[in-house]
């Protein structure tokens, strides 16, 4: 069964330091899409990035980056000189080709970031 | 730019009454999908729809039912509202297995 595992429930830090966001997944398919949304005090969730399973390359954008390992079943999220304005709670989450479009969530991590 | 928007961000009604909760997309997305949030619960998916007048239960499909009528519009139908469906709820549109485009938020208050 699928299953998505966000171990760090809260994580308060003080502005500019860099921040790790830790994300396990579990899936028996071979095809599968990984997820990180961002859900602001707003409340709308908003759409960062998707990797897919045959895609190990790190992505970088802006203060952003992701490291995905298939060995460790991970897909980790980084914020480097982390802002006031990335206080948010954060979801990861995955789909598997094999159960079509719907996803699973982790419980998402709640980044506090003290000025 | 995609967009998902959602009839109220804010709404509150009294338990026994008969809600509608619409949702809009303009993507041309062929999967819609209705979930719930809750403090400590995450988020959890109600119905989903793959196509027209096609719906599918999700995890906690009791006391909700769905309407989709038309590709771009999703309704979601609580029969007869109770202070448990107090909740944020949340629209969502897609294309095959990738990302998700989610609403604003409803913030339902049953009173």
């Amino acid at each position: 069964a699928q299953k998505v595992t966000q171990a760090q429930t809260e994580i308060s830090v003080v502005e500019k330091e860099d921040v790790t966001l830790d994300c396990v997944y579990e899936t028996r398919d071979t095809t599968y899409y990984l997820f990180w949304y961002k859900q602001p005090p707003s409340g709308e969730l908003v759409f960062l990035i998707r990797r897919n399973s045959f895609d190990e390359q790190n992505e970088i954008s802006g203060r952003y980056s992701w490291n995905f390992q298939k060995s460790t079943s991970s897909f980790n999220f980084t914020i480097t000189a982390s802002q006031v304005v990335d206080s948010a709670v954060y979801f990861c989450a995955l789909s598997e080709k094999s159960y079509g479009q719907n996803f699973v969530f982790g419980p998402g991590t709640r980044l506090s970031v003290l000025p | 730019d995609v967009k998902v928007t959602q009839s109220s961000r804010y709404l509150v009604k009294r338990t026994g009454e008969k809600v509608f909760l619409e949702c809009v997309q303009d993507m041309d997305h062929e999967n819609m999908f209705w979930y719930r949030q809750d403090p400590g619960l995450g988020l959890r998916l109600i119905y989903f729809s793959y196509d027209v007048k096609m719906k599918e239960k999700g995890d906690i499909p009791e006391g909700y039912s769905v309407s989709r009528e038309k590709k771009e519009r999703f309704s979601l139908i609580l029969e007869s509202a109770s202070t448990n469906q107090t909740s944020m709820y949340l629209c969502a549109s897609s294309s095959g297995p990738r990302e998700q485009y989610f609403g604003p938020g409803t913030r339902l208050t049953v009173t």
